[in-house]
């Protein structure tokens, strides 16, 4: 079974610009969730979809927004970019295992620079 | 304010040794407990799950879980140079929760 993938892998942007970052689930899998990760605040959530519904929202600013589209695939958007919006973009896919545990698997992320 | 705290390391063991990493959590009604290994550069990897009080072994890992502690360990036996890594503890509160609420990670060196 293929794992999630993520696009682009790097990205280098402006401050103000904006950026859409995308990622695909492991098949069959239909949650699919967002974090953040920079050396100094580790791995935060942002933002959790399920059937192309927000359920679950971290602690970031508007300017964070996403979507899921009916095949689950996902993109998050980042606008007016700031340079402390540099990080690694991790997307993960969820399953409902036993017990109604889930547990997520982690594309290969997407490394923003923004200068 | 749900928190995991992990001693940040560098925890440096010798090859053939146990490596024990440990994380507490502050939020009493988790239920849901993951340990992920990050090597640098890489994304994180699930190495381990566990959901009730005890232990739970695969391999050369076992996952410990004390609720009323609020405490999770990770043993690795026999430990080999390949799993020097940052290892991370998450943990995902009340039932059918997605959030998972990571630690900054335990730095992992396996000396050979």
């Amino acid at each position: 079974k293929a794992g999630v993938t993520q696009t682009p892998r790097y990205l280098i942007k402006t401050r103000g610009q904006q950026v859409t970052l995308s990622c695909s689930p492991i098949s069959g899998h239909r949650s699919v969730s967002w974090y953040q990760q920079t050396p100094g605040q580790g791995l935060q959530f942002l933002f959790e979809y399920f059937s192309e519904t927000q359920r679950n929202k971290g602690n970031f600013p508007g300017r964070f927004s996403g979507r899921q589209f009916s095949n689950s695939r996902s993109e998050m958007n980042v606008s007016t970019l700031e340079l402390g919006d540099s990080a690694l973009y991790l997307c993960a896919s969820s399953h409902l295992t036993s017990g109604a545990s889930y547990e997520q698997y982690f594309g290969p992320g997407t490394r923003l620079t923004v200068t | 304010q749900k928190e995991v705290e992990q001693n940040s390391g560098p925890l440096s063991v010798p090859e053939g040794a146990i490596a024990s990493l440990n994380c507490t959590y502050s939020d009493r009604v988790s239920q849901s407990f993951f340990w992920y290994r990050q090597y640098s550069g890489k994304s994180p990897e699930l190495i381990m799950s566990i959901y009730s009080n005890g232990d739970k072994e695969d391999g050369r890992f076992t996952a410990q879980l004390n609720k009323a502690s609020q405490y999770v360990s990770l043993l690795i036996r026999d430990s080999q140079p390949s799993d020097s890594a940052t290892y991370l503890c998450a943990v995902a509160s009340g039932a059918g929760s997605y959030q998972l609420t990571f630690g900054k990670g335990t730095k992992l060196s396996v000396i050979p």
